[in-house]
């Protein structure tokens, strides 16, 4: 299967600083990624999506200017939380899709990065 | 839009026995995937188990096998031969099949603590 790498897995900020997270894919180049948020105890659901190259796409209820998402390259994506609250500590789940995996189902995940913001 | 239902929060099996989780899902599509993903402590996902919409033979992995009932939209996960690995939550997820990378939505989980 293929390789997904997340950087930092844990992190702890102080109310108001920023956070970057690092999404990568190893071995594949990523046309699409996907952002899942999961709080504790809850199911993962979609915070954005990114095409290479373009601007992500943001699900309902998901402020842009908070969440910022940057796919600049096939194999690297980034997420940062800006001005993070202790609202948005969270499990913080990056999916990196290839181009027409919507016709093979195949769906690679990293292994989230844990959010706590004091 | 679609939803997908997972009315079991929890269940619990002996080792060596078999579970079956529910899972019903929504949808005006025809062409979709279904899976069944596993979430054991270290929260990585793991694919368990993946069905075609268009094809009418269940899949199976190894001790894994689903229950595909397209005109129901129920997809149900049987577990055979349980083993104590396999405690873990576990989530049924649908995705349109676009022919471009689509993204996921998942049910709310059901977890599983197979026992001794």
């Amino acid at each position: 299967g293929a390789v997904v790498s997340q950087h930092p897995s844990r992190v702890i900020c102080k109310s108001g600083t920023s956070v970057k997270i690092e999404c990568r894919s190893l071995d594949f180049q990523a046309t699409t990624m996907f952002w899942y948020r999961q709080f504790p105890k809850q199911s993962l659901m979609l915070m954005a999506t990114s095409n290479e190259g373009s601007k992500a796409t943001y699900e309902q209820g998901v402020e842009k200017d908070k969440f910022l998402i940057n796919h600049a390259s096939l194999t690297l994506s980034t997420l940062t939380v800006t001005s993070a609250h202790p609202e948005d500590s969270s499990f913080y789940i990056c999916s990196p899709s290839l181009r027409f995996s919507g016709r093979s189902g195949e769906q690679f995940f990293g292994p989230g990065t844990r959010l706590t913001v004091l | 839009a679609q939803t997908v239902t997972q009315s079991q929060p929890e269940m619990s099996v002996q080792e060596a026995e078999t579970v079956t989780l529910s899972c019903t899902y929504d949808t005006s599509e025809s062409n979709y995937y279904l899976f069944w993903y596993k979430q054991p402590p270290s929260r990585q996902m793991i694919l368990v188990i993946r069905q075609e919409a268009y094809k009418q033979q269940n899949a199976t992995e190894n001790r894994f096998s689903v229950n595909f009932q397209k005109a129901a939209k129920s997809f149900s996960l049987k577990i055979s031969d349980s083993q104590l690995g396999d405690t873990a939550m576990y989530f049924c997820a649908f995705m349109l099949n676009t022919g471009t990378a689509s993204k996921l939505t998942f049910g709310t989980g059901t977890r599983l603590q197979v026992t001794l």
